[in-house]
């Protein structure tokens, strides 16, 4: 079955850090770009970042950038996301999820896990 | 960056009816990269349309997306109770990429 499982989550205090896991399984994990999208509570959704599959390129939403540092290991089929002086704001449930990609063509985020979810106060 | 407006915020219709949900984007979605999701309370996104009009495996032909350039649309046909739920357009043509924020579908 493919699939990805997200950890890690939990209440972490305004300027800690923390980091979140993905482990991927059922897919070639090391093929695909993998993104992080996060949903605050009782509000939309917002695409966090994303790594190709070599992880020799991380892209970043403005409001993370400098602070949150996507990674990968292809050896162990893992995802993580290293958050740094959280903030109150980044308080949501984390996704992660794979980008879809047959070849050249790209096809949107088609594997979801359940999300872990940070809370960020003191 | 490209901004995904949803319109409606809020659509009020009532089982067997048609539902059209609306996606405008700021500049043109290359590729025609762009994404639909169904959200149910409780749950992660599902994905029901890439390429803006390709249907995602596993969804009912009762949906349908069509669109190019900065309009898109997801239609519903028929509505069934399970369909009152949200749905959200992204485009993922270029990073960094953006999700609209969302039309709640909603029993009238």
């Amino acid at each position: 079955e493919v699939q990805v499982v997200e950890s890690g989550g939990g209440l972490v205090q305004p300027g800690k850090s923390l980091e979140v896991s993905c482990a991927a399984s059922g897919f070639t994990f090391s093929s695909y770009w993998m993104s992080w999208v996060r949903q605050a509570p009782g509000k939309g959704l917002e695409w966090v970042a994303n790594i190709n599959q070599d992880g020799s390129e991380e892209y970043y939403v403005d409001s993370v950038k400098g602070r949150f540092t996507i990674s990968r290991d292809n050896a162990a089929n893992s995802l993580f996301l290293q958050m740094n002086s959280l903030r109150a704001e980044d308080t949501a449930i984390y996704y992660c999820a794979r980008e879809g990609q047959l070849g050249a063509y790209y096809y949107g985020l088609d594997v979801w896990g359940q999300g872990t979810t940070v809370t960020v106060s003191s | 960056e490209i901004v995904l407006t949803q319109s409606p915020g809020t659509l009020s219709l009532s089982p067997g009816e048609r539902a059209t949900l609306s996606c405008r984007a700021s500049q043109t979605v290359s590729s025609n990269y762009l994404a639909w999701y169904q959200q149910k309370p409780g749950q992660a996104p599902r994905l029901l349309f890439y390429g803006a009009s390709s249907r995602a495996t596993g969804i009912p032909d009762r949906f349908s997306g069509r669109g190019s350039g900065t309009d898109f649309t997801l239609t519903i046909s028929r509505l069934e109770p399970e369909d009152f739920v949200v749905y959200y357009c992204q485009h993922y043509g270029s990073s960094p990429y953006t999700f609209g924020q969302g039309t709640k579908l909603e029993i009238k």
